[in-house]
């Protein structure tokens, strides 16, 4: 099973881009990578999936090299609003196991002013 | 609109009253979870369904249950609570193949 590591905390300003890299040495083929953002006291909210090169959103950019041991989740123009936790997942969603899923323990990320 | 409701939002109790958290979701889901979140541990899956009447353990099942009769539906019971099962809790949807998941707003539970 792949191991997640990601920082536990960043600061940023608001207006900077963010770069959030997580790292899962043992991704398996079929894993998909995935980022959720979660904010105190709500349910996480999905930001991003991809399996590999670059992924492009209204929100956020995902980069993936080729040899997918890592990913980084990048926030273009930061705002106050950004500040949140955000969490890095690897799973297997076509196998349909659910329980493939493995999350990582978060990045606590810190916009100010 | 789309969403995965919680009942309740919080919940004091104590330790061997039987409970059971309620998630009900909109989007006609085959996945449903739940997840309990610690400080320091991030989210743990506790258990999960694939669909109506299909359900397996997650990483830590010990001393809880669930049940999924109806697709919307699927209950999280503590049939005798600990103190060491005071935690945040979430359910979760998500549609087949690879799909976002959709999160409750949670459950705060403490067990006295």
């Amino acid at each position: 099973l792949a191991k997640i590591t990601q920082p536990i905390s960043m600061d940023s300003y608001e207006g900077q881009e963010v770069n959030i890299t997580c790292s899962h040495n043992n991704i398996a083929t079929n894993d998909y990578i995935t980022w959720y953002q979660q904010f105190p006291s709500q349910g996480p909210r999905f930001i991003i999936q991809g399996y590999k090169t670059k992924v492009t959103n209204e929100v956020a950019s995902l980069f993936i090299p080729a040899d997918r041991k890592s990913s980084t989740l990048s926030l273009p123009r930061v705002s106050l609003s950004d500040t949140a936790v955000y969490y890095c997942l690897v799973g297997d969603g076509y196998a349909g196991n659910n329980r493939k899923l493995i999350w990582g323990l978060g990045t606590s990320l810190a916009v100010n002013p | 609109e789309a969403q995965v409701t919680q009942n309740p939002r919080y919940l004091i109790t104590v330790t061997g009253k039987k409970l059971t958290v309620t998630c009900s979701q909109n989007m006609n889901h085959e996945y449903m979870s739940w997840y309990r979140q610690d400080p320091g541990l991030g989210l743990r899956q506790i258990y999960y369904s694939m669909n109506v009447e299909v359900t397996d353990k997650g990483d830590v099942p010990e001393g809880y249950k669930v049940s999924r009769k109806e697709k919307r539906n699927f209950p999280l019971i503590l049939e005798s609570p600990s103190p060491n099962q005071t935690s945040l809790y979430f359910c979760a949807s998500r549609g087949h193949m690879n799909t976002e998941a959709f999160f409750g707003q949670g459950t705060r539970l403490t067990v006295v």
